[in-house]
């Protein structure tokens, strides 16, 4: 199984600012997906980052809000920007492993936003 | 689309008591089913996976579930829970590509063990 760290684990932000949360995986892997859970609510996907490529956003996420970079094949960012209290969720990273088709999570990110 | 519903938003048990988390969902599409939980202030674990072959699977912790294709269920059971069981569990699917296609999560179900 794959192994994911995420940077940074929690932040305080006021609002107005813009934070980026690093995603680190252990090995190669094509597919790493940006999940959203806002408190005490189900994970929501925000966008799948393919290495090479343009992220790919659901409904209701924009890439201006959202920024994804996919620079190498173990490495994401997801930004957060201009940010609103209602941006205060849990983001987590996650990869996708195609041989037991199966994704893992990193740890999260707890953001608070003043 | 697919969609998934957990039927328990709550379910508060007694320590060494047999406990049932529901399961529904909803797609046009063959889909394989997840379960993964979440202790608290702690990021997502995979309990079980339904891909295909047979409907029972067993999965860590003491956990299974079975995959009923006429009732599109999902149903996670466990016969005798522990108070380290209390977290939060998630019913997901995706379409049959598995690590490469995204994962649709139900509302959760926070699984409470009393002593």
């Amino acid at each position: 199984s794959a192994v994911i760290s995420q940077k940074p684990s929690r932040d305080i932000c006021q609002r107005g600012t813009s934070l980026t949360i690093q995603c680190q995986v252990d090995s190669q892997v094509t597919m790493m997906f940006w999940y959203r859970q806002q408190p005490g609510q189900s994970l929501t996907l925000i966008a799948t980052a393919n290495q090479g490529s343009e992220a790919t956003y659901e409904s209701g996420f924009v890439i201006d809000k959202f920024p994804i970079s996919r620079p190498n094949l173990t490495f994401s960012t997801l930004t957060v920007s201009n940010m609103s209290p209602e941006d205060s969720s849990i983001y987590l990273c996650s990869v996708g492993q195609l041989l037991n088709n199966e994704q893992f999570f990193g740890p999260g990110t707890r953001l608070t936003v003043l | 689309a697919q969609s998934v519903t957990q039927l328990d938003s709550q379910v508060p048990v007694f320590e060494e008591a047999p406990v049932e988390l529901r399961c529904n969902y909803s797609s046009s599409v063959s889909v394989y089913l997840f379960w993964y939980v979440q202790y608290p202030n702690q990021g997502l674990q995979l309990l079980l996976k339904y891909l295909s072959g047979s409907t029972l699977v067993k999965g860590i912790n003491g956990f299974e579930a079975e995959f009923n294709k006429s009732q599109t269920s999902f149903h996670l059971r466990k016969p005798s829970v522990h108070i380290s069981d209390t977290a939060e569990y998630f019913c997901a699917v995706s379409g049959t590509q598995g690590g490469s296609e995204k994962l649709v999560f139900g509302k959760g179900t926070k699984l409470t063990v009393n002593p």
